[in-house]
């Protein structure tokens, strides 16, 4: 069984740029969510997306947008990037009507 | 706002130490509570999970913890630490009301010495 993957696993971009993050979700699985993880912070909640739709968001700005597809896996935009962007951030899958989730390996991203 | 706080930051054990690493969140209502680990270089797992039922929960590698509902508290034990042990942990909860939202504690950074 394949876990959660995402890519990329490291990416470089400069302030004002735009960067997409994907992850392809547990087999079964058809939820998702998105955190970010500042270095020597716990994850903090962005959103989750269920049946392609946004379940939940957290205290992020619109310019942190997402996707889901039929598939159940997902994209994290983020526009207009600041150097307080620099995190990794994490993506996590959950089984239908189940709270636990798993988590992916993370990309992490450097804003110059 | 609903929190979690964990009151380690940094804990240094020799081998075979006990280990206790506290957690409490600040929420009212029904929660879910769960540990998760990061070892180095990978990836977060889920080390337990307490949804319902008896307030003592075992995970895997030896570890389990107790959640005391009057105390808002979930702390993490392990008897015996071992090197492998050496990770850092998260404690997180989902308030059932929020559907799907975990919210993490700052995390503590375990090393084991040998």
């Amino acid at each position: 069984e394949t876990g959660v993957t995402q890519s990329p696993t490291h990416l470089i971009k400069t302030r004002g740029q735009q960067v997409t993050l994907r992850c392809s979700s547990q087999s079964g699985h058809n939820t998702v969510s998105w955190y970010q993880q500042a270095l020597g912070q716990g994850p903090q909640f962005i959103f989750q997306y269920y049946r392609e739709e946004e379940n939940g968001r957290g205290n992020f700005p619109p310019r942190f947008s997402g996707l889901q597809f039929p598939n159940y896996s997902s994209e994290l935009n983020v526009n207009a990037l600041e150097l307080d962007d620099s995190a990794l951030y994490l993506c996590a899958s959950s089984p239908p009507g189940y709270n636990e989730q798993f988590f992916g390996p993370g990309t992490r991203l450097t804003v110059l | 706002a609903q929190s979690v706080s964990q009151h380690n930051h940094h804990v240094i054990l020799s081998e075979a130490a006990s280990l206790e690493l506290g957690c409490n969140y600040s929420y009212g209502g029904t929660v879910n509570l769960f540990w998760y680990v990061q070892y180095p270089g990978q990836h977060l797992q889920l080390l337990l999970k307490y949804f319902s039922g008896d307030p003592l929960v075992k995970g895997i590698k030896g570890f389990e913890a107790e959640f005391i509902k009057s105390k808002f508290s979930f702390n993490l034990r392990k008897p015996s630490v071992q090197w492998s042990d050496t990770a850092e942990y998260f404690c997180a909860v989902n308030a059932l009301s929020n559907t799907g939202k975990l919210i993490f504690g700052q995390g503590t950074t375990l090393q084991v010495k040998p």
